[in-house]
């Protein structure tokens, strides 16, 4: 079966502090890697995604990715967190065989000042 | 412009009555998904649609029946609502499976 794992229920980072998040991913062949963001009483707003190429992929709001084949990695990076970044993120891989896209547990983030 | 939008954004009702909950899409978009969130956070796929046509349906009670009149919506219906069924349901779509999901803003069921 095909997973990704969040192995942190939550982080605590102080604001200007670089920032990680961590995803590890088990899919059979070429792995299609999401992350995305939930704020409170919102639905999940993507961030970014690796298909192919690059190692580092970068998104939305001054986060990247870091794709890892021999670790399966895919860790959320920002290089100077804000108080705003506080939120649920989500992990997640796209499945072709069964055509859906499978979540990790999710990562709480509380950046404090 | 709201690109996903469901409707009611609450739903709060007892156990055995059955309800719907709309979800329409602006963005053009083939794939429609609707999801369950529960109380953990955690989130896990119930149904696609493709251009009209189901093409997932994870193990779910058959109480629960989505309809897609056309492209731009799919709708849930929940039947004789159990406590359990208590939960954020997300409706999401894309160009195909693997292009990001853009998700509206939930549907916040309570079950009394």
């Amino acid at each position: 079966a095909q997973s990704v794992a969040q192995p942190e229920d939550q982080v605590n980072v102080a604001e200007g502090n670089p920032l990680t998040v961590k995803c590890t991913y088990s899919v059979s062949g070429n792995p299609y890697l999401f992350w995305y963001v939930q704020y409170p009483n919102r639905g999940l707003q993507f961030l970014l995604k690796y298909i192919t190429g690059d190692n580092l992929v970068k998104g939305s709001y001054g986060f990247e990715a870091e794709f890892n084949k021999s670790q399966t990695s895919f860790h959320l990076k920002k290089p100077s967190a804000l108080v705003s970044d506080s939120a649920l993120y989500f992990c997640a891989v796209f499945t072709g065989g069964g055509n859906k896209l499978t979540f990790g547990t999710g990562t709480q983030l509380k950046v404090e000042l | 412009d709201t690109a996903v939008s469901q409707t009611p954004k609450y739903l709060v009702t007892q156990m055995g009555n059955d309800k719907s909950i709309k979800c329409e899409q602006n963005l053009g978009h083939d794939t429609m998904y609707w999801y369950k969130q529960d109380s953990k956070k955690f989130l896990k796929i119930m149904f696609s649609y493709n251009n009209k046509e189901l093409i997932i349906n994870e193990t779910v009670p058959n109480r629960f029946s989505p309809k897609s009149p056309d492209k731009a919506h799919l709708n849930l219906h929940i039947n004789s609502l159990e406590l359990g069924d208590s939960a954020v349901y997300f409706c999401a779509s894309s160009h195909g499976g693997r292009e990001p999901q853009h998700f509206g803003d939930g549907t916040r069921l309570s079950i009394l």
